[in-house]
């Protein structure tokens, strides 16, 4: 089954400071990957998702991006972060054809801009 | 476009009592259904699901049957524990989509 790595766990950042967040997954190849965030007291936004190295579709507008360089890693990153990205990022994947047709998550990554 | 509706919170029970999160759905087709749990500080965990029509996922004393004809997903547990405290998200996957939709998520408090 799949296993989804994040980190870091925790990350306290200035306003303004550049932000990378990894995401890795083991024991799939090709797995669909996504990017959450969680902003306090509100649900789940898709931020990113990719079917495959290089491919990213961005479903809301912001001053974050994501990348996939390699099959299995996916990584969020800022030039410049606001305070009002501050919140909790899950990192999630997906392979179709399994019989599960699941999403797996990573532990996630609370994120405090100052 | 696809969507998940489910019941605002918080909800607060005391121990024992009895649960039901209500979710419903808009999709087209024959979606994949969810129930994802986050605990305090963790990130989601899949806790039960169905993959069709009159499927009953169930888990951890968890259960929720796909009704296509009302287009819902409740949530229902007959003894509910303080460790329960957590907030649950429904969630469908459309027919060879990409994409997870959620519920806004219902934080379900028990108290002793």
């Amino acid at each position: 089954s799949q296993t989804i790595h994040q980190w870091p766990a925790t990350l306290v950042q200035p306003v303004g400071s550049p932000l990378s967040l990894e995401c890795t997954v083991e024991g799939t190849s090709n797995p669909n990957l996504y990017w959450y965030r969680q902003a306090a007291g509100r649900g789940l936004q898709l931020l990113f998702y990719s079917v495959g190295i290089g491919q990213i579709s961005s479903e809301v507008p912001q001053n974050l991006s994501a990348s996939r360089p390699q099959d299995r890693q996916f990584i969020l990153s800022s030039k410049k972060l606001l305070l009002s990205d501050s919140g909790f990022y899950l990192c999630a994947g997906m392979v179709w054809g399994e019989s599960t047709d699941t999403q797996y998550f990573g532990p996630g990554t609370r994120l405090t801009v100052l | 476009g696809d969507s998940v509706t489910q019941m605002e919170g918080p909800v607060t029970l005391s121990e024992e009592a009895f649960l039901t999160i209500n979710c419903t759905y808009t999709a087209t087709g024959y979606p994949s259904l969810f129930w994802y749990v986050q605990y305090p500080g963790e990130g989601l965990q899949l806790l039960l699901k169905a993959t069709k029509a009159d499927d009953k996922g169930s888990n951890k004393g968890f259960e929720a049957t796909y009704r296509k004809e009302t287009t819902s997903f409740h949530l229902e547990k007959g003894s509910v524990q303080v460790s329960d405290s957590a907030v649950y998200f429904c969630a469908l996957i459309g027919n060879r989509d990409d994409k997870i939709i959620f519920g806004k998520g219902t934080r379900l408090h028990i108290l002793p």
